[in-house]
């Protein structure tokens, strides 16, 4: 089976711009959460889907958004772009169905340099 | 508080020789799992080992076991037979709460570093 896949790899962006970063589950995988990660800060929750409806957010400004298709696929989108936005975004896939011994398999992560 | 907390921000250990990583974690919610992450320098999180709060045994998978200690709420790796492919980040994460919350939460991590 394939693994969670995430586009593009790399991104350079500069201050105010918009970003948009994809991410492709495992086959039969439902749901899809989204982390970021920060020397500073660590690994945080940014938010998680589940049959295209979010169903878990964490505690980040607005500018942060996403969505989930039909697929499963899922895209992240970061609008007005500040310098702390670089981090590296992982993205992660589940079943979405069992709790609480449901693993989460990430993908490689996107990395993002906000200039 | 600290949700998970990994008090070893990095650790030195000779090629072959077991290694345990500490993990300590708190929460009230008597449902909750616990599991250990590897990620080398490329990025990606590799999920290596689970643990459930209702589990009687301690976790094993291969190398790896999770010595699993409820009440002290303790859930540490242990490595065995270490190898130079070992050497990476490794982060543990709990996930609590009712069904459908996917949300896990991360310690700050160990760099591991294995010598030859």
């Amino acid at each position: 089976k394939a693994g969670v896949t995430q586009t593009p790899r790399y991104l350079i962006k500069t201050r105010g711009q918009q970003v948009t970063l994809s991410c492709s589950p495992i086959s039969g995988h439902r749901s899809v959460s989204w982390y970021q990660q920060t020397p500073g800060q660590g690994l945080q929750f940014l938010f998680e889907y589940f049959s295209e409806t979010q169903r878990n957010k964490g505690n980040f400004p607005g500018r942060f958004s996403g969505r989930q298709f039909s697929n499963s696929r899922s895209e992240m989108n970061v609008s007005t772009l500040e310098l702390g936005d670089s981090a590296l975004y992982l993205c992660a896939s589940s079943l979405g169905q069992a709790f609480p011994q449901e693993t989460q398999y990430f993908g490689p992560g996107t990395r993002l340099l906000v200039l | 508080a600290q949700k998970i907390t990994q008090t070893q921000p990095g650790m030195f250990v000779q090629e072959k020789e077991a290694v345990t990583l500490d993990c300590t974690y708190d929460t009230s919610d008597p449902s909750y799992g616990l599991f250990w992450y590897k990620q080398p320098s490329s990025g990606e999180m590799i999920f290596l080992i689970y643990q459930g709060s209702y589990d009687q045994q301690n976790a094993t998978e291969g190398r790896y076991s999770l010595n699993f200690q409820k009440a002290r709420k303790s859930a540490n790796l242990v490595i065995s037979a270490s190898q130079l492919g070992d050497s990476a980040m490794y982060f543990c994460a709990m996930r609590e709460g009712n069904f459908g919350n996917e949300k896990l939460t991360f310690g700050t991590g160990t760099r591991l570093t294995i010598i030859p």
